[in-house]
């Protein structure tokens, strides 16, 4: 079992809805972040917090929307997305500072757009 | 540029059969290096991990990598795989310096099927 926690585990959604992705771990680290991760592919970076302030955008579309509320909680809210969004999404942790790259990652939220 | 490359995309092996999956990385400086495994239908999870000392570095589950500076190379290792070890592998590498804005890069992963 993974420490971080995220729901749903499964998301269908049209291109119009609004809809978003919740992570959350106890374990007090200081770093979040989103992945994003197609079938047999290694994960992509999507967005990193460390102290709860966005530190890293990898260009992301801005129809995705990250959000970390606190130390504990990351979300990304999605609207408007493509079909070629759908995806594994991940939420990693870390301890910074100095970040050894050492992540801790939730199940994932597997996505479709329809 | 950096980067992390995986030589082998799928290995097929079977039980009792020893492993090998290369990783090559190409950084400009120093770096803390892991491989990352992922079980069917479950989290990605941390398999081992090297930052500094003994380049001989051992894991969960048997596996051990080992760290050649002069090759920037550091290759997985199992003497004797099972069935259960069939999975997804991922080797990354960060840069020890830079903080939050050094990110972590994957290669682009091995997929290791164990015949019973």
């Amino acid at each position: 079992d993974t420490e971080v926690t995220q729901t749903p585990k499964h998301l269908v959604m049209g291109m119009t809805n609004k809809k978003s992705l919740k992570c959350e771990q106890h374990m007090g680290h200081r770093a979040m972040y989103w992945y994003k991760q197609k079938a047999k592919k290694p994960p992509e970076l999507m967005f990193v917090y460390s102290y709860e302030k966005l530190s890293i955008n990898e260009s992301v579309p801005s129809r995705f929307s990250p959000e970390c509320p606190n130390s504990s909680l990351l979300n990304l809210h999605l609207h408007a997305l493509q079909p070629e969004d759908s995806a594994l999404y991940l939420c990693a942790s870390s301890h910074p500072p100095g970040n050894t790259g050492e992540l801790f990652f939730g199940e994932g939220s597997r996505l479709t757009v329809l | 540029a950096q980067s992390v490359s995986q030589h082998n995309h799928h290995v097929i092996l079977s039980e009792a059969a020893s492993l090998e999956l290369g990783c090559n990385y190409s950084y400009g400086g120093t770096v803390n290096l892991f491989w990352y495994v992922q079980y069917p239908g479950q989290h990605l999870q941390l398999l081992l991990k090297y930052f500094s000392g003994d380049p001989l570095v051992k894991g969960i589950k048997g596996f051990e990598a080992e760290f050649i500076k002069s090759k920037f190379s550091f290759n997985l290792r199992k003497p004797s795989v099972q069935w259960s070890d069939t999975a997804e592998y991922f080797c990354a590498a960060k840069g020890v310096y830079g903080g939050a804005t050094n990110k972590l890069i994957f290669g682009t992963g091995t997929l290791l099927a164990v015949q019973p």
